[in-house]
């Protein structure tokens, strides 16, 4: 089966850098993403694992171990706008197609 | 670029009556998934189809729930009759994705504002 754990919540300051674990245990692994949402609209795409590694993209960067079945997303200079769940989602590819796993969100609250 | 389209942005219903959702994909995506994302949850995959077939509807309550995306374009999600547990968010979302494909830009799904569904 597919098992993906987040924190449920996480409280930071404004300027400061938080990091949002994921681990996760699958069959076909072919990727992590990391989607943001804002409360009430349409998760949008942040970042991509699919080696082990550290992917950078500005103020956001998410890293990947695959032995370990672990990621995280760091968000440095953390701004209010960033108050927002993060979903970490597995990507499964058996059968010549993609499934994707979400977790169940990771809700941050920026404080001033 | 047009995003991905979902009507209604909100609905409210009895248990027991029926409720439709639209979605229009953009354009030229093959693949079109529908989630259902209960709050505090994150989105669970109800079905998925490419161009016009369906490839993995394992999770969709087929006693109540059906899908159907005519001409591999636009699609639309049925449930009837509805019970109290449908109350959630109805995600559409749209990718690239065609087998062979595994650039990341093809992978990356695009979701809809979703609709969200009230059974009382």
């Amino acid at each position: 089966g597919q098992n993906i754990d987040q924190p449920t919540e996480m409280t930071a300051t404004e300027g400061a850098i938080v990091q949002i674990n994921c681990t996760y245990q699958t069959s076909g692994f072919n990727g992590l993403f990391w989607y943001q949402q804002h409360a009430g609209e349409a998760p949008t795409f942040l970042s991509y694992n699919v080696l082990d590694g550290l992917e950078e993209k500005g103020r956001f960067s998410s890293f990947l171990s695959r032995s370990k079945g672990y990621s995280y997303l760091l968000l440095k200079e953390l701004q209010m706008k960033d108050s927002a769940s993060y979903l970490c989602a597995v990507r499964s590819s058996p059968y010549n197609f993609n499934k994707f796993y979400f977790g169940s969100g990771t809700k941050l609250n920026v404080k001033p | 670029e047009a995003g991905v389209a979902q009507s209604p942005r909100y609905k409210i219903i009895e248990k027991r009556q029926s409720v439709a959702f639209w979605c229009n994909p953009i354009s030229g995506h093959a693949t079109l998934y529908w989630y259902q994302q209960i709050l505090g949850q994150g989105p669970k995959l109800l079905i998925q189809f490419q161009n016009n077939g369906v490839v993995d509807d394992s999770q969709l309550p087929k006693d109540r729930f059906s899908a159907e995306r005519l001409k591999g374009v636009d699609s639309t999600l049925k449930i009837q009759p509805a019970k109290l547990e449908d109350s959630a968010v109805y995600l559409c979302a749209s990718s690239q994705f065609n087998p062979g494909q595994v650039t990341l830009a093809k992978n990356i799904q695009y979701f809809g504002a979703g609709t969200r569904l009230s059974v009382l």
